[in-house]
């Protein structure tokens, strides 16, 4: 089984620049995630998609971060104007809608953002 | 809410035991835990729910105190390859959110 594919790896930009990162779910999850893991911390949600609506982003700084999930399959998170604090990794991760009480996320191997 | 974890970072021996707890202020539905090592994405290991069941890994076990809101993940006779860093997740906002906080994590460094 295809894990959860995110592109891409690094990227480095100039603050002010706007920049865009996508994923791709493993097949048949519903649920998608992007967090954000600044150094030595842990994941922080950003927002979270059930197939293509949006379920919770209410920590996503709305005034420069965007995101997307067409057709309920892949998704892009976008960051308009960057600035130096956005260095951080992104990680996507998804999950099968539940069947019963237990699910599990799994995540990508994540974008790792320089802004200089 | 963020769960706080402790010890911020251990180092084991191989064959040593470890324990990692996770607390939470506010009342939890589920707790999952997750590996993380460097440079890589992170792993789930264990989830535990409210009520007992419990599913992950055969050679970590972990135990949640619903009255405490507290978990515990316990790592026995560790291997080199259980080096990393270990993230709780905690499920608060009831049945049904599939939404996790994580915790800062707890760093472990296995040496021979």
């Amino acid at each position: 089984e295809a894990g959860v594919a995110q592109s891409p790896r690094y990227k480095i930009i100039e603050k002010r620049q706007s920049v865009a990162f996508w994923c791709n779910p493993i097949s048949g999850h519903a649920t998608l995630y992007w967090y954000q893991q600044i150094l030595g911390q842990g994941p922080k949600l950003l927002i979270q998609f059930q197939n293509n609506g949006v379920v919770d982003d209410s920590q996503l700084p709305k005034d420069r971060f965007s995101a997307e999930r067409l057709k309920g399959v892949d998704s892009t998170l976008k960051i308009q104007p960057a600035k130096l604090e956005d260095s951080a990794v992104y990680l996507c991760a998804s999950s099968l809608y539940p069947q019963g009480k237990t699910w599990e996320q799994y995540f990508g191997p994540g974008t790792r953002l320089t802004v200089t | 809410q963020q769960p706080v974890q402790s010890p911020q970072a251990v180092i084991l021996r191989e064959g040593e035991d470890a324990v990692i707890n996770c607390s939470s202020s506010k009342a939890l539905y589920s707790v999952h835990w997750y590996r993380q090592k460097h440079g890589e994405a992170p792993v789930f290991l264990m989830i535990l729910l409210k009520g007992g069941e419990q599913k992950g890994h055969d050679k970590i076990s972990a135990s949640f105190n619903e009255k405490k809101q507290q978990s515990s993940l316990y790592l026995t006779a560790s291997q080199l390859s259980y080096s990393g860093t270990y993230f709780c997740g905690t499920e608060n906002s009831g049945a049904g959110s599939y939404q996790l906080t994580f915790g800062k994590g707890t760093k472990l460094s296995v040496i021979p």
